[in-house]
């Protein structure tokens, strides 16, 4: 199993540009997240998935949007990116069970200029 | 809102001695569990140990354990005989028992080893 992986692996943007950051996993998980992490600061919730075709809010989604068309992937979304949102951004998923600890992926460096 | 605060944003140990990190929680909640992640130069994101709020014992994992204080609301990790790869960023969370989806952080200790 390649467990849970993330591309690109670094991404540079300029300021309005749009891209997508792709979460895939194998392990016939039903939850996924997107995390970003920013300097001095933990890993903060932006999107998560309960279930195929199903998406919800975390704690910081502005300017995000999610898609789960399949039930091995979760895309995250940037319209028009802002110097704000360079980051690093994780993927993280669980099987379903309350138990059940979050695998993460390597993360992907994204920088907006 | 759950916080979680880790005051130490940097510490040092020498090669086999021991070393605990710092974590503090603020919640409302009774049953909660508690983690510990490592995040070395790669990046990934590595779980050290999970503790069960409703469990008294402490958890262990080898060389890894917590000292769990649940009135204190005090969650430290200690890394005994710590070894060069044990260099990295260690981050504490939280989660409420029943949610999935609502995992906090805190904003790291960047654990250096000394040779």
């Amino acid at each position: 199993n390649a467990g849970v992986t993330q591309t690109p692996k670094f991404r540079v943007l300029k300021t309005g540009q749009s891209m997508t950051l792709l979460c895939a996993q194998d392990m016939n998980h039903e939850y996924m997240y997107w995390y970003r992490q920013d300097p001095g600061m933990g890993l903060r919730l932006i999107h998560y998935s309960v279930g195929e075709g199903t998406t919800a809010k975390g704690e910081v989604p502005d300017g995000y949007n999610v898609s789960r068309l399949k039930k091995q992937n979760f895309l995250l979304g940037l319209e028009s990116a802002a110097p704000s949102q360079t980051s690093v951004y994780f993927c993280a998923s669980i099987y379903r069970g309350l138990q059940e600890t979050q695998y993460f992926g390597p993360g992907t460096r994204l920088l907006v200029l | 809102a759950q916080t979680v605060t880790q005051s130490q944003p940097e510490m040092s140990v020498q090669e086999a001695e021991t070393v605990t990190l710092s974590c503090t929680y603020d919640t409302s909640e009774s049953d909660y569990y508690l983690f510990w992640y490592k995040q070395p130069p790669s990046r990934q994101m590595i779980l050290v140990i999970r503790q069960e709020a409703y469990k008294q014992q402490n958890a262990t994992e080898n060389r890894f354990s917590v000292n769990f204080q649940k009135a204190a609301k005090s969650f430290s990790l200690k890394i005994s005989d710590s070894q060069l790869g044990d260099a990295a960023m260690y981050f504490c969370a939280y989660r409420k028992i029943y949610n999935n989806n609502d995992m906090r952080f805190g904003a790291g200790t960047r654990l250096t080893v000394k040779p």
